[in-house]
């Protein structure tokens, strides 16, 4: 069964740095698209960020400069490093993975989610 | 860069009806590469339409997506008391990734 769980998140002040992990289990990380995808309080969905399975990594223009997403493939776990945080960074975040049918994957659609980990930026 | 609009915002209906969701975008979607996801309170999205119209993993099939360019629509045939929820599309065609604004499906 795949699962996806993330970790790391908490009230942070604004300049502040936080890292976010997403184990996963019942697949590969290094084999899949993987992505974070942000939800501010009350609001609708924000793609973040995606690592390819060649390792390659694409950011929202929002952040980049400022997070950065990694992987580990020994522990099958995804990260997002984020720094340089603002109240606008105030979300539920969550790891997604691309959809993969029939043999094929695609990075920026999302078949499996964590249940998210909330980053409150506030003073 | 590709806006999604999404209409109604709010779709006051009672079980067993028909729920018709449009998400119009502000530019054609390549290849139609359009998903529907659905969002219940306190839970991570459920991914039910991708392709415009392929339906994903076991989603039931009162679920259909259709459309394609600019105009999209999710139809859930026969609302079931699981199906109230907020619904999202998405489209994949071209960067930045970005999401509707959502349609909340809410029983009258």
């Amino acid at each position: 069964e795949v699962q996806l769980v993330e970790t790391g998140g908490g009230l942070i002040q604004p300049g502040g740095s936080l890292r976010l992990s997403c184990a996963a289990s019942g697949f590969t990380v290094s084999s899949n698209y993987m992505n974070w995808v942000r939800q501010a309080p009350g609001k609708g969905l924000e793609w973040v960020s995606v690592i390819y399975t060649g390792g390659s990594t694409y950011y929202a223009d929002s952040v980049k400069g400022r997070f950065t997403i990694s992987r580990d493939n020994s522990k099958n776990t995804l990260f997002l490093q984020m720094n340089s945080l603002r109240a606008e960074d105030t979300a539920v975040y969550y790891c997604a993975r691309g959809h993969c049918s029939g043999g094929s994957c695609y990075p920026y659609y999302f078949d499996y989610w964590g249940q998210g980990t909330l980053v409150t930026v506030s003073s | 860069e590709i806006v999604l609009t999404q209409s109604p915002g709010t779709l006051s209906l009672s079980p067993g009806e028909r729920a018709t969701l449009s998400c119009r975008a502000s530019q054609s979607v390549g290849s139609n590469y359009l998903a529907w996801y659905q969002q219940k309170p306190g839970q991570a999205p459920r991914l039910l339409i991708y392709g415009a119209s392929s339906r994903a993993t076991g989603i039931p099939d009162r679920f259909s997506g259709s459309g394609s360019g600019t105009d999209f629509t999710l139809t859930i045939s026969r609302l079931e008391p699981e199906d109230f929820a907020v619904y999202y599309c998405q489209q994949y065609g071209s960067s930045p990734w970005r999401f509707g604004q959502g349609t909340k499906v809410e029983i009258k």
